[in-house]
């Protein structure tokens, strides 16, 4: 069974700051991982995944994460925050292969100041 | 870029009576997915279809909830009655891949139900 826990249901940096989101999975097999925004009232839009090839991951809107397996963590960052980056995040994992769902965290609202 | 499409976006519904949404995928796309957000929380999956079977429904509230992708195309989610608890977003997703494959899925934009 995989299950993803998001540290913090809320996170505020400044325009321009270092944006940080924790992700940690639990999965008894290897893992594919998922970062998707959510902006209000919309679906929810794919950052970038991880599909065991390099562990560091870049995905759009300047976005990166990087899958470390003994700290079994994929944190989210971006180097300098903008105002548009503001919405709810969701990490989800899923196992390799086969018919698989997504698991997803309870998400991550990330609020940017002026 | 193809898009998955739903309908309705907002539905606003009287406790007890039935409603339904309905999801079309991306062309091409075996696997389709309808999920429940709640507000606040995170998508939780309520039934898989691969074609027209169902590959998982262990979440879906059979009682009052049912789902179908007759031609394994395009797929309708039901709740009949509807209940208080049941006000949340239904989001529709499919994959080009049995499961994700590593591809990840393509979301709908959902349909915000109120249930009064």
């Amino acid at each position: 069974a995989q299950s993803v826990t998001q540290l913090g249901s809320h996170v505020s940096v400044s325009e321009g700051a270092l944006v940080l989101l924790r992700c940690n999975y639990s999965s008894s097999v290897p893992p594919y991982l998922f970062w998707y925004v959510q902006y209000p009232n919309q679906g929810l839009q794919l950052l970038l995944k991880y599909t065991s090839a390099a562990t560091l991951v870049k995905g759009i809107n300047g976005f990166e994460a990087e899958f470390k397996k003994s700290e079994t963590s994929f944190h989210l960052t971006k180097p300098s925050a903008h105002m548009s980056d503001a919405a709810e995040y969701f990490c989800a994992v899923s196992a390799l292969g086969g018919a698989q769902k997504l698991v997803f965290g309870q998400g991550t609202r990330l609020t940017i100041n002026p | 870029e193809a898009e998955v499409a739903q309908s309705p976006r907002y539905k606003i519904t009287e406790k007890s009576q039935a409603v339904a949404f309905w999801c079309d995928p991306i062309s091409g796309h075996a696997t389709l997915y309808w999920y429940r957000q709640i507000l606040g929380q995170g998508p939780e999956l309520l039934v898989q279809f691969q074609d027209e079977s169902v590959v998982d429904d262990s979440q879906l509230p059979k009682d009052r909830f049912s789902a179908e992708r007759l031609k394994g195309v395009d797929s309708t989610l039901k709740i009949q009655p509807a209940e208080l608890g049941d006000s949340a977003m239904y989001l529709c997703a499919s994959s080009r891949a049995t499961g994700t494959g590593g591809y990840g899925y393509t979301f709908g934009s959902g349909t915000r139900l109120t249930v009064v």
